[in-house]
């Protein structure tokens, strides 16, 4: 998973206490995606951002909100934690459409909250 | 509703024989479609990709194949080895919607000596 960076790797919140997801890619690419894993349901799209400065809601993104703060990183917090919320996170990036989609993850982030 | 569909949540092949997953989609424009594979721990690595023009995709000893009019394609592992166990997602993008992926619940594949 070289490229994206993706930090921290686990996290214990209460519920109601707030977090942010640090993501960083170093690949110089436009997109980047916030997906959650969820047993037996696959990956499922929070946010994207197609370039730096813009972003979009995914399938799944109530509780969530996204910050892409330049070209390399793209943060997502949790403002109020639920244990809905309990979920592993991976972020990722791609190259531009024209140029093949292929989608690059990082390690992942596994958070529960209580 | 899901768009993408992988039936078949694992299976059991012996090392040496072919494994096949499949994949199956109903959103018709979804003209890009890819395979990744996932170890506990890690995040999902790509493996191999195809677009709509084409039915087949070589690389080694991983082919996809697509079936536009059954809106299914499927990944044949030849010969399968003990190190390609994982599970095994299915993702597919449209043209135009910044290459998002939407995946499928993914299949565990055991390749047993």
């Amino acid at each position: 998973n070289a490229g994206v960076t993706q930090t921290p790797k686990f996290q214990v919140l209460k519920t109601g206490q707030s977090m942010t997801l640090q993501c960083a890619q170093d690949m110089n690419h436009n997109s980047m995606y916030w997906y959650r894993q969820d047993p037996g349901m696959g990956l499922r799209l929070i946010y994207y951002s197609a370039s730096e400065g813009t972003t979009d809601k995914g399938e799944v993104p109530n509780g969530y909100n996204v910050s892409r703060l330049n070209k390399r990183e793209f943060s997502l917090r949790l403002e109020s934690a639920a244990p809905s919320q309990t979920s592993v996170y991976f972020c990722a990036m791609s190259r531009d459409r024209g140029q093949g989609t292929e989608a690059f993850f990082g390690q992942g982030t596994r958070l529960t909250v209580v | 509703d899901q768009q993408v569909k992988q039936n078949s949540p694992s299976l059991s092949v012996q090392e040496g024989r072919i494994s096949i997953l499949n994949c199956d989609y109903t959103n018709s424009m979804f003209d890009y479609f890819l395979w990744y594979k996932k170890y506990p721990a890690e995040g999902p690595t790509f493996l191999i990709s195809i677009s709509s023009i084409k039915d087949k995709n070589e690389d080694g000893r991983f082919t996809v194949f697509l079936n536009k009019s059954a809106k299914h394609l499927s990944l044949h592992i030849v010969p399968s080895q003990p190190g390609d166990s994982a599970v095994y997602f299915c993702a597919a993008s449209a043209y135009g919607t910044a290459s998002k992926l939407t995946f499928g619940t993914g299949t565990r594949l055991q390749v047993t000596l």
